[in-house]
């Protein structure tokens, strides 16, 4: 699977969009890009996935760039329960393994 | 989204006992279980892939005869951490994959730690 990198940590005030990057310049035509978030001393949470175009579902959006080299995650009004580690994960689907190797992802603090 | 339990939540033991996680899925039927290990401040290891009726897959570097793995149905995983020491104090956290239409959603549990003392 594709490596990713991201930023250690990000600060975002509460009520404010919150936009973390993820680099994945490896990637090939057939992987995913998965978010996943993990609030202290929880079970990682899944965000939003995709393959080639944004997406978008209740908790963010997801912004792939056209190379797909890269992608954002968007939280649009970012709560206080908000504060996690956020994992950008890219892997095969339904054609590779299925396992999810996380890196060291993106401490995201909500400020009041 | 589908859930997925883990029992214990916690658990404090004497060193060299054994000690036993279950994973379930409550409302689906997991076609692979994952186990993962999350020491403090770091992120979640990948321990083993876990199918139910064959045998577990162990990523490199975990012992198998240490960390014993059943997969006895479509909605059970067991993790037996055997003969425990200090170092294994760790969260253990267990995910299951529901195949979906068009990819194989993965749904974590909640974690067990594990303080060995």
């Amino acid at each position: 699977d594709a490596k990713t990198t991201q930023p250690p940590s990000m600060d975002c005030a509460e009520g404010r969009a919150a936009n973390l990057p993820c680099n994945h310049s490896t990637i090939s035509g057939n992987e995913y890009v998965y978010w996943y978030r993990q609030i202290h001393s929880q079970g990682p949470q899944y965000i939003i996935h995709g393959l080639k175009n944004n997406e978008t579902n209740e908790m963010a959006s997801l912004i792939i760039t056209e190379d797909r080299k890269s992608s954002t995650l968007i939280l649009p009004h970012a709560t206080l329960r908000d504060t996690a580690v956020y994992y950008c994960i890219v892997r095969l689907g339904l054609q590779g393994a299925q396992k999810l190797v996380f890196g060291q992802g993106t401490r995201l603090t909500i400020n009041p | 989204g589908a859930v997925v339990s883990q029992h214990p939540s916690w658990v404090i033991c004497k060193s060299g006992t054994s000690v036993k996680i279950e994973c379930r899925s409550l409302d689906f039927q997991a076609t692979t279980m994952f186990w993962y290990r999350q020491f403090p401040k770091q992120s979640l290891m990948l321990m083993a892939t876990s199918n139910e009726g064959s045998k577990a897959t162990y990523e490199q570097g975990v012992e198998k005869d240490k960390f014993l793995i059943n997969h006895a149905s479509l909605t059970l995983s067991t993790l037996t951490v055997t003969s425990a020491h200090p170092e294994d104090s760790s969260f253990y956290i267990c995910s299951a994959t529901r195949l979906a239409v068009s990819y194989n959603e993965q749904f974590f549990g909640p974690g067990t730690r594990l303080t060995v003392l």
